[in-house]
């Protein structure tokens, strides 16, 4: 029963890298989202996505994509990251209405760019 | 837009003390709200919820949190607080229609023993 698993936990980049954080959840749940979070700023949504194939825009997706082209997993990609991309990052996903039910999180990814 | 606001944001007390966290939003129709928890180094687990119906919801832990619909508030209590009760805690709200929750800045709940 491994709920949603991000992967890696922990990475150092340094600036002008790129990588990708994966997202796997095993619940089938449509929803799926990505939020950083950062002191005092609680978190913000980043991108998330309805359904496998599509993506949206959150309240911060500046330097960011986004790929779902499998239901279970929501690819986060930094194409040139940057110092102010330091963050912790959570995935979450939800069941079908909408966000309604609340969501299961991941255990985070802490990104720090160098 | 949507907005949620959590005024306190370092809360300290001593084990047995009440404790009530603030949470007040800005949304004028339908809402869902929610209380996450995030234990150190861990990632923000469910406290309670509500859709509708009896405005006072009880979650995990002996937590509970009151919706009052005309002061927008949801805030979050509990009677007597334990040293494990240490932790960030989170109000978030889901209007309807809305795709996504809305967090607050959090709180930073530290109980001394």
């Amino acid at each position: 029963n491994a709920g949603v698993t991000q992967t890696p936990k922990f990475r150092v980049l340094k600036t002008g890298q790129s990588m990708t954080l994966l997202c796997a959840q095993d619940m089938n749940h449509e929803y799926m989202y990505w939020y950083r979070q950062d002191p005092g700023m609680g978190l913000r949504l980043i991108h998330y996505s309805v359904g496998e194939g599509t993506t949206a825009k959150g309240e911060v997706p500046d330097g960011y994509n986004v790929s779902r082209l499998k239901k279970q997993n929501f690819l986060l990609g930094l194409e040139s990251a940057a110092p102010s991309q330091t963050s912790v990052y959570f995935c979450a996903s939800s069941y079908l209405d909408r966000a309604s039910n609340g969501y299961t999180f991941g255990s985070g990814t802490r990104l720090t760019v160098v | 837009a949507q907005s949620v606001s959590q005024h306190n944001h370092h809360v300290i007390l001593s084990e047995a003390a009440s404790l009530e966290l603030g949470c007040n939003y800005s949304y004028g129709g339908t809402v869902n709200l929610f209380w996450y928890v995030q234990y150190p180094g861990q990632h923000l687990q469910l406290l309670l919820k509500y859709f509708s119906g009896d405005p006072l919801v009880k979650g995990i832990k002996g937590f509970e949190a009151e919706f009052i619909k005309s002061k927008f508030s949801f805030n979050l209590r509990k009677p007597s607080v334990q040293w494990s009760d240490t932790a960030e805690y989170f109000c978030a709200v889901n209007s309807l229609g809305a795709n996504n929750l809305f967090f607050g800045t959090g709180t930073r709940l530290t109980v001394i023993p």
